[in-house]
């Protein structure tokens, strides 16, 4: 079955660290794209970070500098190493596969298979 | 980056109803546009990628339209487990993907 279980959330203190793991079985982390997806209580969806296949990494602009995403390949695990936590990163996060499939000569990108989200809250 | 709305951001409605949900983006995305699910408490659900196609397992009474700015999910029998949020998502400017600020749909 495939299946991404996240963990690692937890209450931090303002400027503290995390590190969020997602743990994946039923496919190879490495052969896709991976995301980040975070909620805030009561908000919307909003892009973190993305890692390519190929290794390549982009973050959204609200955490570039402070967060890391990476994966393990020997435990087919991804991550993100959270640091300088804000008030406003407080929310649940989600990790997600980016599916790339061939439809009418496009190639198009969609998240199909996502974890049930662990919860960071940054608070004194 | 790429900005998307939805409307609206919430609607009542009943078993059995046809609903719609539009969603805009600020600029031509052509068909890179996809749809999800999410329930209270749940991660959300791929229902509709690439615009119109349905994703695997998910009920034919789900469908999308539209290209270009504008788009829109329809459900054309609304079930009780249907009530739920939903969201659009432009993957147009892949990495940088945005979402729409989501349309609950709850009982009339």
């Amino acid at each position: 079955e495939v299946q991404l279980v996240e963990s690692g959330g937890g209450l931090v203190q303002p400027g503290g660290s995390l590190r969020l793991s997602c743990a994946a079985s039923g496919f190879t982390v490495s052969s896709n794209y991976m995301s980040w997806v975070r909620q805030a209580p009561g908000k919307g969806l909003e892009w973190v970070s993305v890692i390519y296949s190929g290794g390549s990494t982009y973050y959204a602009d609200s955490v570039k500098g402070r967060f890391t995403i990476s994966r393990d390949n020997s435990k087919n695990t991804l991550y993100l190493q959270m640091n300088s936590l804000r008030a406003e990163d407080t929310a649940v996060y989600y990790c997600a596969r980016d599916k790339g499939k061939w439809e009418l000569n496009y190639y198009y990108y969609y998240m199909d298979v996502w974890g049930k989200g662990t919860t960071v809250t940054v608070s004194s | 980056d790429i900005q998307m709305t939805q409307s609206p951001s919430s609607l009542s409605a009943s078993v059995g109803d046809r609903v719609t949900i539009t969603c805009r983006a600020s600029q031509s995305i052509s068909s890179y546009l996809n749809w999800y699910q999410q329930k209270p408490g749940k991660a959300p659900k791929l229902l509709i990628y690439a615009a119109s196609s349905l994703q695997s397992g998910v009920p034919s009474r789900f469908s999308g339209s539209g290209s270009g700015t504008d788009f829109t999910l329809t459900i054309s029998s609304l079930q009780p487990e249907d009530f739920a949020t939903y969201y659009c998502q432009q993957s147009y400017s892949t990495p940088r993907i945005t979402f729409g600020p989501g349309t609950k749909v709850d009982i009339k």
